[in-house]
């Protein structure tokens, strides 16, 4: 049992190139969520899924696409890259409950820099 | 739009003492749950202990418990007999409608 998997741990990038990070899971949850860390700050949600097929953006969504074709997976696409998204990402997997989703399982994340 | 504060930047214990960090959130919503996040140098983030809004009574997990206070939106964790393995940041959280929002985080030290 892996758990939440992510895929690269680093990554640097320039302006204007696109990159997708990806994002696995093995425990079968419905939900998965995509958020940001930066220095001083907490995390900040950027998208999230509540199952294969469903899609909602987060606090932070600009800049940034995703899609949900099945259970485990749950890429985040850059588009553009821009300096401003230079930050620590993490995904994140849980069950929903019915006020919400339950306790979420992290990923060890991914730094990027954007140059 | 939910939010949680986290007035404490920065907070050190001594070894076996307790400690107790704050978190206050204000939500319009009457279901929702509060969670303690922990986050090491290894940047992991890792579960401390949950709340459902629902409940009145107190969360404990082993050395952890929290203080919930609903009314006053309140939700402090008090760590006890606290170890050097305690040391790392603690984010609050809370979650309702799958929108979760995190306050900014309290980098604890402790001390031998």
């Amino acid at each position: 049992n892996a758990g939440v998997t992510q895929t690269p741990k680093f990554q640097v990038l320039k302006t204007g190139q696109s990159m997708t990070l990806q994002c696995a899971q093995d425990m079968n949850h419905e939900y998965m969520s995509w958020y940001r860390q930066d220095p001083g700050m907490g995390l900040r949600l950027i998208h999230y899924s509540v199952g294969a097929g469903i899609t909602d953006q987060g606090e932070v969504p600009n800049g940034y696409n995703v899609s949900r074709s099945t259970t485990e997976d749950f890429p985040l696409r850059l588009l553009s890259a821009a300096p401003s998204q230079t930050s620590v990402y993490f995904c994140a997997s849980s069950s929903v409950l019915a006020g919400g989703t339950d306790t979420q399982y992290f990923g060890p994340g991914t730094r990027l820099t954007v140059l | 739009a939910q939010t949680v504060t986290q007035s404490q930047p920065e907070m050190s214990v001594q070894e076996a003492e307790t400690v107790t960090l704050s978190c206050t959130y204000d939500t319009s919503e009457s279901d929702y749950y509060l969670f303690w996040y922990k986050q090491p140098p290894s940047r992991q983030m890792i579960l401390v202990i949950r709340q459902e809004a629902y409940k009145q009574q107190n969360a404990t997990e082993n050395r952890f418990s929290v203080n919930f206070q609903k009314a006053a939106k309140s939700f402090s964790l008090k760590i006890s007999d606290s170890q050097l393995g305690d040391a790392a940041m603690y984010f609050c959280a809370i979650v309702n409608n799958n929108d979760m929002r995190f306050g900014a985080g309290t980098r604890l030290t402790v001390k031998p």
